[in-house]
């Protein structure tokens, strides 16, 4: 079964840029999405379509694509930024969804 | 603007079949993919189907062989069924809408099962 792979865990000290990476062989056919998820909540959109932010979503959080890796990259982190992330595809054929395992970003 | 509103049975027996029901309100029905998504207790999301408004589905493969999604546009609802349910099961259980040009970008409050015997 198709899989997408992500760092357990980034941390960052406020103000420096945390790139979280997501791997999947098919990543260069299908878009990807990431969602950010607080304890308790259900998941946000953050990106979508690789890189497009969503209306509401601060600038700080940028979306890129090469091969097949997509990296969500948050420019100046807030301490409201520590969260869970995880990205989001289809397999090649677009038949079925996928998340990564999810990455814990901790703010120092 | 639109919003999810999911229900059903919170605790369940192993061998039972859990039952969940999203309703959308405030927005259209077609034109989107409305998908379940559970997370088991400290874990990841785990994708596990969708629908569009004309009853096409898609599944995980790996729990296809026991999930049923169903749609009543007359209501704007859609529905989850998993069979032959066991502790694996137990997780928070998520409705969601999903395009892809945007995404998963309306969800539901989330709902918690539980199976014990």
């Amino acid at each position: 079964s198709y899989e997408l792979t992500q760092p357990p865990s980034v941390s960052v000290s406020p103000g420096q840029t945390a790139r979280i990476t997501c791997s999947g062989d098919a990543l260069p056919k299908q878009y990807a999405y990431w969602y950010q998820q607080k304890p308790g909540q259900a998941p946000l959109l953050v990106i979508s379509k690789d890189s497009e932010r969503p209306s509401g979503i601060p600038e700080r959080f940028s979306g890129s694509s090469s091969g097949t890796t997509v990296t969500l990259t948050i420019s100046g982190v807030q301490a409201e930024d520590e969260a869970d992330y995880y990205c989001q595809s289809a397999d090649s054929s677009g038949t079925y969804n996928v998340f990564g395992g999810g990455t814990k970003l901790t703010v120092l | 603007q639109v919003q999810l509103q999911q229900w059903g049975a919170g605790l369940l027996k192993p061998s039972e079949t859990l039952s969940l029901t999203c309703a959308v309100y405030g927005g259209s029905f077609s034109g989107y993919y409305w998908s379940w998504i559970r997370q088991p207790p400290g874990k990841g999301l785990q994708w596990i189907g969708e629908i569009n408004h004309g009853g096409s589905t898609n599944y995980n493969p790996s729990l296809k062989s026991r999930v049923t999604i169903s749609v009543d546009t007359s209501k704007n609802q859609f529905s989850l069924k998993l069979s032959s349910v066991t502790a694996a099961d137990t997780s928070v259980y998520y409705c969601a809408r999903f395009t892809e040009a945007y995404g998963m970008d309306v969800w539901g409050q989330g709902t918690t099962v539980t199976v014990s015997s």
